[in-house]
């Protein structure tokens, strides 16, 4: 029990384009979802929490408009990277929490932008 | 503001030599301490929530316990598929973001055979 998955794994795009990375929780109902951030060899950095029906709470520094989250069901989260840049370019990471309060997470999305 | 505090940053252990990984932190109020096994290129596994000082909870050849200040992870005999990035989290029972979790910068185990 408790899976999530992410779609894509891995996804190359140009500078300039926008990318969407989907989050579901497969076997049970995720009222909140997070999304984060990883860098090579760091800790997850939290980018902003999802309550489905909601708008996202965004974490300071983190561009809402650069990095749109929808959260339209109990089961899916999707975070738009818009007009991506090199920069950009992370290990991007999803969570889903379930009545338990516990946090899990999907396998990551690497992304690079070129 | 929270904190998670976590030592070593790194452990070598031989295979079958025990030990144990350190989570400090600083909270205003507990929700959870959470701890996470990370293998390179995935997401963090879940392994453990513990929920107040004095609670103990076992998988396999991990063992994980909580007092007010500090969480230890103890790792009896390891094994080389041991070998990961142990994460550390507290929840915050306060603030507008339930259920949001501080992560501490994790501990690299590596288990040599």
């Amino acid at each position: 029990g408790a899976v999530v998955s992410q779609h894509p794994s891995r996804v190359i795009c140009k500078s300039g384009t926008s990318v969407k990375i989907e989050c579901r929780s497969l076997d049970f109902q995720a009222t909140t979802m997070f999304w984060y951030r990883q860098f090579p060899k760091q800790s997850l950095m939290l980018m902003a929490t999802s309550n489905e029906g909601s708008k996202a709470t965004y974490e300071q520094g983190v561009e809402k408009d650069k990095f749109l989250i929808n959260h339209a069901s109990l089961t899916l989260s999707t975070l738009t990277v818009t007009s991506a840049h090199p920069e950009d370019s992370s290990f991007y990471i999803c969570s889903a929490r379930d009545k338990t309060y516990e946090q899990y997470f999907g396998p990551g999305t690497r992304l690079t932008v070129t | 503001e929270d904190q998670v505090t976590q030592s070593p940053e790194a452990l070598r252990l031989q295979e079958g030599e025990s030990s144990s990984l350190n989570c400090s932190y600083t909270v205003s109020g507990l929700r959870g301490l959470f701890w996470y096994r990370q293998d390179p290129g995935k997401g963090p596994e879940f392994l453990f929530t513990l929920y107040s000082a004095g609670e103990e909870k076992e998988k396999e050849r991990l063992k994980a316990t909580l007092t007010k200040k500090e969480s230890f992870l103890h790792i009896t005999a390891p094994k080389p598929e041991d070998s990961a990035t142990y994460l550390c989290a507290v929840g915050d029972a306060g603030g507008t973001s339930y259920g949001k979790l501080t992560f501490g910068q994790g501990t690299i185990l590596t288990v040599h055979p």
